[in-house]
This record gives structure tokens, sequence and C-alpha cells, in this order.
């Protein structure tokens, strides 16, 4: 069956340096739908990241990822880690092949949980 | 904004008792899901559905029921409560359409089981 995997289970960085959250996938389907959600403390998690085409750079408050579909990857990245990005980070995939009775089901990974300190 | 709202926020459940978490949503989306959220396994799908009166497994449904009363609201039923099922649950909901996809959620119900 589909699956996503996130090989971090926790990151630690230092304020200012680059973040990458890696992220692959397995589908048969040929056109999944990628995305990143984030979490962060005592919160519900929110979309962040989402792509569907091949190769285009997508990016939202900061964060950018690339849906590279030979590699089935869509890592997460960021230029400099900020305090306030400390968070549970989500990759999910959804396929949408039954979009009509199952709606957007959304596979996830485990979860990277990034940890920045000053 | 997108709004679901899940309650209680948090409950102790005894073992063997049952468990009812509600979900409310104003979102007017069709679709309204629950996931299970464990430390090493992520967001696992429980139930969700697409319509009123109309529920469809997900991943992990067993020893769980789901309810859907109206487009508003999805229930989420423990019958027999285990200690298995302690975790943070949460609800959400999506519209239609590949224009559509983002799944908005709740702020989650804290459920121990002891």
């Amino acid at each position: 069956g589909d699956s996503v995997t996130q090989t971090e289970g926790l990151v630690t960085l230092t304020e200012g340096l680059p973040v990458m959250l890696n992220c692959t996938y397995q589908t048969i389907y040929s056109n999944p739908f990628l995305f990143w959600y984030v979490q962060h403390l005592n919160e519900s998690p929110r979309l962040l990241l989402k792509s569907f085409t091949d190769n285009k750079r997508t990016e939202h408050q900061g964060f950018h990822a690339t849906l590279h579909k030979s590699s089935s990857s869509f890592h997460l990245q960021k230029s400099s880690a900020q305090l306030s990005d400390s968070a549970l980070y989500y990759c999910a995939l959804s396929d949408l092949r039954n979009y009509g009775s199952s709606g957007n089901k959304l596979i996830f990974g485990i979860g990277t949980l990034l940890s920045v300190k000053p | 904004e997108a709004a679901v709202t899940q309650s209680p926020r948090s409950k102790v459940a005894v073992t063997g008792g049952k468990v009812t978490l509600s979900c409310h949503q104003t979102n007017n989306h069709d679709y309204m899901y629950w996931y299970r959220q464990d430390t090493g396994h992520g967001l696992r799908l429980i139930h969700y559905s697409y319509v009123a009166d109309s529920t469809e497994k997900g991943d992990i449904p067993d020893g769980y029921k789901a309810s859907r009363p109206s487009q508003e609201n999805f229930s989420l039923i423990l019958e027999l409560a285990s200690l298995s099922q302690t975790a943070v649950y949460f609800c959400a909901s999506s519209g239609v359409g590949a224009g559509n996809t983002e799944v908005f959620f709740g702020k989650g119900t804290r459920l121990t089981v002891v």
C-alpha cells in the first residue's frame, strides 16, 4: 500500500542554520499530492506546503519543497532556522484516486520533531 | 478561517467503558475524518465520512465506531475502551475537488484510558 517515510525522528539545529527534513513516499499512483503539515506544541496540525507538480518548487512562510517523482521525494527546506520553527513536521501523501468517495485521505509519515536552539 | 471544534478536549475513561468524542465543523465541508496521533506512528486514519448518515473505515478502524448524523457533526465512539486506545484524537474536515485539498484539523482530544 501507499506509505510515507520520514527518516529523522528528531532534528536539533542551532538558530540560523539551514533546515532540511527528509520525506520519501511509495505509491502506485502516478499523480500523487504531497503535503507538509506543521504542528506546534499543544496545537493542531496545519498545512504548510503542498505540491502536485513534478520538479516545481513550492514555497510558503520561508519553507520550500520540490516534488521529485523520479526519486519519490518531497524534502522540506529552509535557508535559516528560527526559534519559532520548533515544531513537529509531518509529510503526507494523497492520491485523490477515489476522491469522490474518500475525500482527501491523507497518509502521514511518523513525523519529524524539529528543535531549534539559540 | 475554517473551524473544526472537538469536545471534550481531554477525557479520562475507565477500561471497558464507553467513550464518545464529538466533532463539529462550520466549514460546510463534505468530508470529515478522525485521526489518532501516537508518538512513533504519526497520524493514522480511523474513520471518515463524505456524506451524512454514511461512514467509511480508515486504516485502523478496529475498536472504533463512527457516526455522522449531519454534515456538521461527526462522532467517534469507543464501545469498550482499552488501554491501547490512550492517544490524542483529531477530527478534521476537507472540501471537494482537487482545488480543495487542504484538510483542517480540530484542536484534538487527549484521551487517557485507565
